[in-house]
């Protein structure tokens, strides 16, 4: 059972367009969520997160959107480089589970330019 | 070092060997994470080393599995009679404070079971 879900496997964005990557997740216990960036052949990066007390948070081109209501979240990326073309993940936590994160199976974004 | 490492980057095994994959976490983290990655999916937890505690093995697949930080630095993770189904990426990552800097992964150990 998938505790967290990405439903869209890919997504092809134009350089300068808003990237739209979403996530669903089940366990009403998750309080932080994480969004991490993998390039081929490296381990994920962290991007941003956000906590269950929050329905938003911005850092620079990334924006993370969180809907407790509907278990979703989002990320938003404006304007979309060539550059972020790479496998997003999204991340969740709850307090009682410590520090483990359940990882979502990943978005693949393409930039085009 | 400035990042995370593990090594070897690449491991083949035959079905029955038993391998030892290293990570070296950054200097000062107290928190240390094992997570195993299947072809075209997310990470799943393994285990989790706070100095050198394992405070959490709850995600270890069987008990082929054993993972040790005995100096509360350097972590080993050791796959005992390995099987084809053990083959993956094997992440690890370490943290000073993950919930305002996430974890830092490693470029994890590709583990191929033939």
């Amino acid at each position: 059972d998938q505790q967290v879900k990405q439903n869209s496997p890919s997504l092809s964005v134009q350089e300068g367009r808003i990237s739209i990557l979403n996530c669903d997740y089940t366990n009403s216990m998750f309080d932080y969520f994480l969004w991490y960036k993998k390039y081929p052949a490296e381990g994920p990066t962290f991007l941003i997160s956000i906590s269950s007390i929050k329905d938003k948070n911005e850092d620079g081109r990334f924006t993370v959107f969180l809907n407790k209501s509907a278990k979703h979240l989002s990320l938003h990326i404006v304007p979309s480089q060539p550059g972020d073309s790479a496998v997003y993940f999204c991340a969740a936590s709850s307090g009682n589970a410590g520090n483990m994160l359940t990882f979502g199976g990943g978005t693949r974004l393409m930039v085009k330019p | 070092g400035a990042g995370v490492s593990q090594s070897p980057r690449y491991k083949v095994a035959k079905r029955g060997q038993d391998v030892a994959l290293r990570c070296d976490p950054i200097s000062g983290h107290v928190s240390l994470f094992w997570y195993q990655q299947a072809l075209g999916q997310g990470p799943e937890f393994l285990t989790y080393f706070q100095n050198e505690a394992q405070l959490d093995k709850s995600g270890l697949p069987s008990d082929r599995f054993f993972a040790e930080r005995p100096e509360g630095s350097v972590s080993t993770l050791k796959i005992q009679r390995t099987q084809q189904e053990d083959s993956a990426v094997y992440l690890c990552a370490s943290s000073l404070d993950w919930t305002v800097y996430g974890y830092t992964f490693g470029s994890g150990t590709r583990l191929t079971v033939v």
